[in-house]
């Protein structure tokens, strides 16, 4: 079963805009962690938030955890063409380091 | 550093038959993971390991066996291939200090079985 939904599942905006993605979890996490996927390639690791943080900022990245929500958002602030790719999140649980992901947001940036 | 490499990076096999996907990584990690990615779906942990000659079960191992004879090496097995494994297999490797936080990621291999 997946640990991680996602919302929205798409995304369309401009370049220049912001675009926020939301994660959101069923049990307890050591860490949340976002990755992005380039058609057709392997997932690159973006930004990592442990469960004791609430926010975290990586370039143009910004990233919340709200805990008693079991939900977290990442934003991309003025978004480029390049930013086109499907964002995941992924929940860590344990100490061997298993990740369980979201079916990812789609996120389409139009020049 | 070549980092994760996977080879195939393509396949299409018949049902029933055989096949081994090999991982290889370049910077000396010691934990290794095999996932596979359906449409629609994030990745799902099939197997995994923590060292050479340690393999453990994920969320998905039926149907797949794995191998860590060398630390670098890390292959998944599809003993009799079924339909249903048809997906996008995806290695990923770390170290072990750094397990539970950032994952580096193979390119994929496309496996279709008929």
């Amino acid at each position: 079963s997946q640990q991680g939904e996602e919302d929205p599942q798409a995304l369309s905006i401009q370049e220049g805009e912001n675009a926020t993605m939301n994660c959101s979890y069923k049990t307890s996490i050591n860490n949340l962690q976002w990755y992005r996927q380039n058609s057709g390639r392997g997932l690159v690791h973006l930004i990592l938030i442990r469960s004791n943080e609430r926010e975290k900022h990586s370039g143009r990245l910004r990233v919340t955890l709200d805990t008693s929500k079991k939900s977290s958002s990442l934003l991309i602030t003025a978004s480029r063409a390049a930013d086109t790719a499907s964002y995941f999140c992924a929940t860590g649980h344990d100490s061997w380091g298993k990740l369980q992901f979201g079916a990812g947001t789609q996120v389409v940036v139009t020049p | 550093n070549a980092g994760v490499t996977q080879t195939p990076k393509f396949r299409v096999l018949k049902t029933g038959q055989s096949m081994t996907l090999l991982c290889a990584q370049d910077m000396n990690h010691e934990y290794m993971y095999w996932y596979r990615q359906d449409p629609g779906m994030g990745l799902r942990l099939i197997h995994y390991s923590v060292g050479e000659g340690t393999t453990a079960k994920g969320e998905v191992p039926d149907g797949y066996n794995v191998s860590r004879l060398k630390k670098q090496n890390f292959l998944l097995g599809l003993e009799s291939a079924a339909p249903s494994q048809t997906s996008v297999y995806f290695c990923a490797s770390t170290a072990a200090e750094t397990r539970t936080d950032t994952q580096y990621f193979g390119p994929g291999t496309r496996l279709t079985v008929l």
